[in-house]
């Protein structure tokens, strides 16, 4: 079956812009979590969203923000872009819940001139 | 503070040359401690779960073993395919994942 799929795969953005990535899980999985990867500080948990709800959250100021659809598909968007969100930016699906194991897509690139 | 911390840094093996990779942690609650492998420029790919301590898991050539303090991936026979990063996080009872930074393994041929 298809894996998780994430758009765009690369992105490149200015300060103060904003962006939005969207992130397609695998048929029949209901919960998609999103992730910050840097070289500095790691995989860093951003938000957890199950049938259309906002289940869990990570520490991450406001300007990062989702949502998931009635088909699980989940966006995220980070609004007023700063360099420190150049990323690669990843989206993983699971079945049930995030306690189950998680299978992550290939992750959007993004960079912040 | 739920954290996790992974050693080696990176770690170069011979082909064929065993050794173990070490995850700790300190977490308010357990649920699960999860393994990844990550290639360059993919996303992680899970590899084990364990729930408690006394758990084993294995595949292939590697071995997932956890205690009340730490986790160890042992790499047995290693081939120049498993070279990859190794990632190691644990869930809490809110939910909520938190990874270490992971060991680089480069297998030489």
């Amino acid at each position: 079956k298809a894996g998780v799929t994430q758009t765009p795969r690369y992105l490149i953005k200015t300060r103060g812009q904003q962006v939005t990535l969207s992130c397609s899980p695998i048929s029949g999985h209901r919960s998609v979590s999103w992730y910050q990867q840097t070289p500095g500080q790691g995989l860093q948990f951003l938000f957890e969203y199950f049938s259309e709800t906002q289940r869990n959250k990570g520490n991450f100021p406001g300007r990062f923000s989702g949502r998931q659809f009635s088909n699980s598909r989940s966006e995220m968007n980070v609004s007023t872009l700063e360099l420190g969100d150049s990323a690669l930016y990843l989206c993983a699906s699971s079945s049930t819940t995030a306690y189950n194991e998680q299978f992550f897509g290939p992750g959007t690139r993004l960079t912040v001139l | 503070e739920d954290q996790v911390t992974q050693s080696p840094e990176a770690l170069r093996l011979q082909e064929g040359e065993s050794s173990s990779l070490n995850c700790s942690y300190t977490v308010s609650g357990l649920r699960g401690l999860f393994w990844y492998r990550q290639d360059p420029g993919k996303g992680p790919e899970f590899l084990f779960t364990l729930y408690s301590a006394g758990e084993e898991k294995e595949k292939e050539r590697l071995k997932a073993t956890l205690t009340k303090k730490e986790s160890f991936l042992h790499i047995t026979a290693p081939k120049p395919e498993d070279s990859a990063t190794y990632l190691c996080a644990v869930q809490n009872y809110g939910q909520n994942f938190v990874f270490g930074p992971g060991t680089r393994l480069s297998v030489l041929p």
